[in-house]
């Protein structure tokens, strides 16, 4: 099947540190991918669609300055958690998919903020 | 309100079968995902349904019946390495994916 690469997988950061997470899809183009967020046994959180060449969508809640978007080609998102905090430790996973049937998902990056 | 509903735990015996319901409520219906979270993971893709009927794949089948807003997942001669999180998503008219919070599947010897 198609490949979702994500990276950092763990990251640690100082608190009011910028984090940068990207989001590659390695055998298909992917015009738009997904932004989830989730915390410890809870369900993912989408907070953003990420479309090439364009602004992210962002949803309801969720800061656009904090949590910038830029899908510059159309095998690239990333994400950063700017200014980050110690409430934005989370798992961050993004996805992609090659129709709707299908959403592959990046391994995910585990982020603590100390 | 869009709304998925799904058990939040459930435990099961290595080597049985184990249904795993999942009810919503949404605007519009493109059809319904099952996924496969192992704790720290990301979620891998198990099945789509999106006409009535049952469909199997391997271990593995998924229901769906869209006039009463069901699905279900069923997992047979459960090994060790099913226990996971479970996850029922819905994609709506606008194509996007409504999440449940996910059910927690333990197995025992």
């Amino acid at each position: 099947g198609a490949v979702v690469s994500q990276h950092p997988s763990r990251v640690i950061c100082k608190s009011g540190t910028s984090v940068k997470i990207e989001c590659r899809s390695l055998d298909f183009q992917a015009t738009t991918m997904f932004w989830y967020r989730q915390f410890p046994k809870q369900s993912l959180m989408l907070m953003a669609t990420s479309n090439e060449g364009s602004k992210a969508t962002y949803e309801q809640g969720v800061e656009k300055d904090k949590f910038l978007i830029n899908h510059a080609s159309l095998t690239l998102s990333t994400l950063t958690v700017t200014s980050a905090h110690p409430e934005d430790s989370s798992f961050y996973i993004c996805s992609a998919g090659k129709g709707i049937t299908e959403a592959f998902f990046g391994q995910g990056t585990r982020l603590t903020v100390v | 309100g869009q709304n998925i509903d799904q058990p939040t735990e459930m435990t099961a015996t290595e080597g049985a079968i184990v249904q795993i319901n999942c009810t919503y409520q949404t605007s519009g219906f493109n059809g319904l995902f099952w996924y496969q979270q192992h704790a720290g993971e990301a979620p891998t893709f198990l099945s789509y349904n999106v006409l009535d009927g049952l469909e199997e794949k391997g271990r593995f089948s998924s229901f769906l019946s869209r006039s009463k807003g069901y699905s279900y997942l069923l997992l047979k001669e459960l090994q060790m390495k099913d226990s996971a999180s479970y996850l029922c998503a819905v994609m709506d008219s606008n194509y996007q994916l409504i999440w449940g919070a996910g059910t927690k599947l333990i197995i025992k010897p």
